[in-house]
């Protein structure tokens, strides 16, 4: 089961930031903070992901709350083609990912409107 | 271009046909996956691969099996399928762990498969 939770759809306007939550209250100290988003029948692609601290890549920045239970996915300046599934999900630090059953949730739908 | 490559993009298949779906990576993995993405519902985890050993079967039905016989290359042979088996395949590959500076631990998907059993 997957062990976040976001809101199934957002819209924002072109230009704007979009700001995606996702909750994961029962994260523990070793799992990372990962999001991807997916376009239309494509494969997930990797956005960013981060522990506790806050990061930003060329793609977006990573909030992090201070107990880790939620945090916020930031598109700056959204483009139509930021229109995608994002998913928030959790994954274990020193974990062996081929003995982790990686799942998805349903994401969260964002609609960029021009 | 994520560096994982899977083949067909897309296949038709009676339901008495037996095809394969191929993926390919040259990243240095060693975990590999399938994953089903049917119309409206979430990705659902099939099949995981560490080291080429099968560590996950989630309860898929045995019309699929998977055959990894190398840490570069994985199939999902597929047999007497369903019309309700029609779906996306995804593969992805990733590092077995976290190395702080070394990698983000991401998973890599292909582009999918678009399979439609008639």
């Amino acid at each position: 089961d997957a062990k976040t939770t976001q809101p199934p759809s957002m819209d924002c306007a072109e230009g704007r930031a979009a700001n995606l939550p996702c909750n994961h209250s029962t994260i523990s100290g070793n799992e990372y903070v990962y999001w991807y988003r997916q376009i239309h029948s494509q494969g997930p692609q990797y956005i960013i992901h981060g522990l506790k601290n806050n990061e930003t890549n060329e793609m977006a920045s990573l909030i992090i709350t201070e107990d880790r239970k939620s945090s916020t996915l930031i598109l700056p300046h959204a483009t139509l083609r930021d229109t995608a599934v994002y998913y928030c999900i959790v994954r274990g630090r020193g974990t062996n990912f081929g003995n982790e059953k990686l799942t998805f949730g349903t994401g969260t739908r964002l609609t960029i409107i021009p | 271009e994520t560096g994982v490559t899977q083949t067909p993009r897309h296949l038709v298949m009676g339901m008495t046909n037996k095809k394969s779906l191929k993926c390919e990576q040259h990243l240095g993995h060693n975990a590999m996956y399938w994953y089903k993405q049917s119309a409206k519902k979430p990705l659902e985890l099939m099949f995981v691969y560490s080291l080429e050993e099968r560590v996950e079967n989630n309860s898929v039905p045995s019309r699929f099996s998977p055959e990894c016989p190398n840490s570069s290359h994985l199939f999902l042979h597929l047999h007497t399928l369903q019309p309700e088996d029609s779906a996306l395949y995804l593969c992805a590959s990733s590092p077995l762990y976290v190395i702080q500076g070394a990698n983000t631990g991401e998973l890599f998907f292909g582009e999918g498969s678009r399979l439609t059993v008639l």
